[in-house]
């Protein structure tokens, strides 16, 4: 069956550094998304990335967080200056169709620990 | 934007008794409504869901759901659970003409043998 990758699966990183998480969604989805986990609570939207450009996105997507589809097979979240509060699994997923109508495929996530 | 509560954060049942996670929604269109379950240290696996057509969708597991326009809900259930069934279960909404799926807070379920 069809897989999301996400590379890494642990990621520890200084406050202020810039990170960058990596997924390769499934290849004849068109529609990718980002979610993060903070330990023990909801799973949040981050933002959603269809036809090369964000279609929607959360108040938590600030400035500091960037995606990118760089190459057509690999979907890129960048945190520019992390900081403490990061500190979350994130989880890639994609879709094949608009309002994941057939459910998202999510990938198993990176945990990034930021000290 | 659509959202969906679910009550109740953990809920524990006995091995062969009956599961029943509550889920209620908000959205100003029609939604798309899904389950998801997570076990420790995984992502997330969808366990069924609902966009159009039959209310009551059957899903992985043993698990169903139903869908009740009039209740606003999309409880899942399953007959008789197993031990394996031991997991956090989120239930998520989306709608067709937005690409934000939002998820509840989750429920943890135990299963005592």
């Amino acid at each position: 069956e069809p897989e999301v990758t996400q590379t890494p699966s642990h990621q520890v990183t200084q406050m202020g550094q810039e990170v960058i998480l990596r997924c390769v969604p499934i290849s004849n989805h068109l529609y990718f998304y980002w979610y993060r986990q903070i330990l023990g609570q909801k799973v949040e939207f981050l933002v959603s990335f269809y036809n090369n450009e964000i279609s929607e996105k959360s108040e938590i997507f600030d400035d500091q967080f960037s995606v990118e589809r760089p190459d057509g097979s690999n979907f890129t979240l960048k945190i520019r200056s992390t900081k403490l509060e990061d500190s979350a699994m994130y989880f890639c997923a994609s879709s094949d169709l608009a309002g994941g109508g057939y459910g998202y495929t999510f990938g198993s996530g990176t945990r990034l620990t930021v000290v | 934007a659509q959202s969906v509560t679910q009550l109740g954060s953990h809920v524990s049942v006995s091995e062969g008794a009956l599961v029943l996670l509550r889920c209620n929604y908000s959205s100003s269109v029609p939604p798309y409504l899904f389950w998801y379950v997570q076990y420790p240290n995984q992502g997330l696996q969808l366990l069924l869901k609902y966009t159009t057509g039959a209310t009551l969708v059957k899903g992985i597991n043993g698990f169903e759901a139903e869908f009740k326009k009039s209740e606003t809900s999309f409880h899942l259930t399953k007959p008789s659970a197993h031990m394996s069934d031991a997991a956090e279960y989120f239930c998520a909404v989306s709608t067709y003409n937005n690409n934000d799926m939002r998820f509840g807070a989750g429920t943890r379920l135990t299963v005592k043998p």
